[in-house]
Parts: C-alpha cells; sequence; structure tokens
C-alpha cells in the first residue's frame, strides 16, 4: 500500500539549533514533494517544492533534500527559532494534481 | 490579492439543515481544492476542480455536494450531515502541477 511516513514524534530542540524533519515514502513515484507548515487552526502553509531531478533546494533558513532512491526527504530550518513551532507537512503529487499529505511532524522550539 | 478566502469561519448546523461553504481566490489559479481535517490528521483531499470541471471525487458522500460557478468561486453544499462530519474544512487552490498550493484559514464545521 501506499504510504508517506514522517517523525510520529514530536521534535523538540533548542533555539538556535538546526531542525532535521524526514519523511520517507513506499510505492510513489512522485514528481514534486513539497513542503507545508501549518499551526492550530489554520490551513497550511506552502514552503517549498522539489522537483524529482532536485537534489536540494533552500530558501532562506529552509534546505529540503530528495533522494528518490531511497525514497526520502529531509527538511531543515538552521539557526531555529521559537517561531519556527508549527506543525510541517510532507506532501507528494499524485495523477491529476492530487496532493497527499503525510501525518506531519510537530516541532517545538524552546528558547 | 494572494489570499483564498473562506466562509463562514465557524458553522454550526443541525442534521437536517443545509448550508454552504464558499471559497474564493483571486490569483488566476485554474486548479481548485476541497479538503476536509479532522484533530491531529492531516488534511485528506475530498474534491479537485480544474478550469471548472469537477475532475477527483475521492468517493466522497453525497451529501456533500461541491460546485464551481466561475474560476473565482468554489462552493461546498452540505446537506443532512453526521456528527462525524465535524471537521475543519479547507479550500485551496494552485496554478497547476508543479505548483505549492494556496490553502485558505477554513472553515470549522460543528454538526450537532
Amino acid at each position: 500500500s501506499q504510504k508517506i511516513e514522517q517523525n510520529s514524534e514530536a521534535l523538540n530542540i533548542q533555539e538556535g539549533k538546526t531542525a532535521t524533519l524526514t519523511c520517507n515514502y513506499t510505492n510513489y513515484s512522485p514528481a514534486y514533494l513539497q513542503w507545508y507548515r501549518q499551526d492550530p487552526g489554520r490551513g497550511p502553509v506552502f514552503l517549498l517544492l522539489i522537483r524529482e531531478n532536485e537534489k536540494e533546494k533552500r530558501k532562506e533558513r529552509l534546505k529540503v533534500t530528495f533522494d528518490t532512491t531511497l525514497k526520502q526527504s529531509l527538511f531543515h530550518i538552521t539557526a531555529s527559532q521559537p517561531a519556527d513551532s508549527a506543525t510541517y507537512l510532507c506532501a507528494l503529487v499524485e495523477y491529476g494534481n492530487k496532493l497527499v499529505f503525510g501525518a506531519g511532524t510537530i516541532l517545538r522550539v524552546k528558547s | 490579492d494572494t489570499e483564498v478566502t473562506q466562509t463562514p469561519k465557524h458553522l454550526v448546523m443541525g442534521m437536517t439543515n443545509k448550508k454552504s461553504l464558499k471559497c474564493e481566490q483571486h490569483m488566476g489559479h485554474r486548479a481548485m481544492y476541497w479538503y476536509k481535517q479532522k484533530a491531529k490528521k492531516p488534511p485528506e483531499l475530498m474534491f479537485v476542480y480544474s478550469y471548472e470541471k469537477l475532475s477527483i471525487n475521492e468517493s466522497v458522500p453525497s451529501r456533500f455536494s461541491p460546485e464551481c460557478p466561475n474560476s473565482s468561486l468554489l462552493n461546498l453544499h452540505l446537506h443532512a450531515l453526521q456528527p462525524e462530519d465535524s471537521a475543519l474544512y479547507l479550500c485551496a487552490s494552485s496554478q497547476g502541477t508543479g505548483y505549492g498550493y494556496t490553502f485558505g484559514s477554513g472553515t470549522r464545521l460543528t454538526v450537532v
């Protein structure tokens, strides 16, 4: 069956450190992988998209890697801040522009 | 305008009521989506509209009826819902494959 798995436990880190979140998938061959941030009671906010032929993408303090052999994406937040605390969702695009989400990882950054 | 606007923000309805959720975007996006999100779960796709035509229905019960009157508007008509349909209903839009989605803030629906 198809699965998108993210760190099931919340990730607690100290302010200023780098947060690394993992997204693994099985039985998908995605052309694109996306990362979103979601705050409680709000809609997801698009952060980054990486294509299957791209190894790495950066945007300010954010970095995403995509390894289609390992079927894994890593999402890094450098110099993390308490304001980065949220749920981070990995998502794959299926046929017909259908976006499917992983369960998400809760990130807590403590000052 | 870079937003997706959803109304109402909160809705309480009885199981015999008929109500509608509205979604609007003025970014020129030709794909629009309805998602349902239960507490502590990821968003789950319900419907996809592409160029104002329904392209994906994820086997959603007929008590949920989507409508796309034009390229900027998306409605979700609700009728005879069950308490288990209580959730956050999210609308999103995108330029298409290969682009991120823009989500609205959602409608928090409670069925009593």
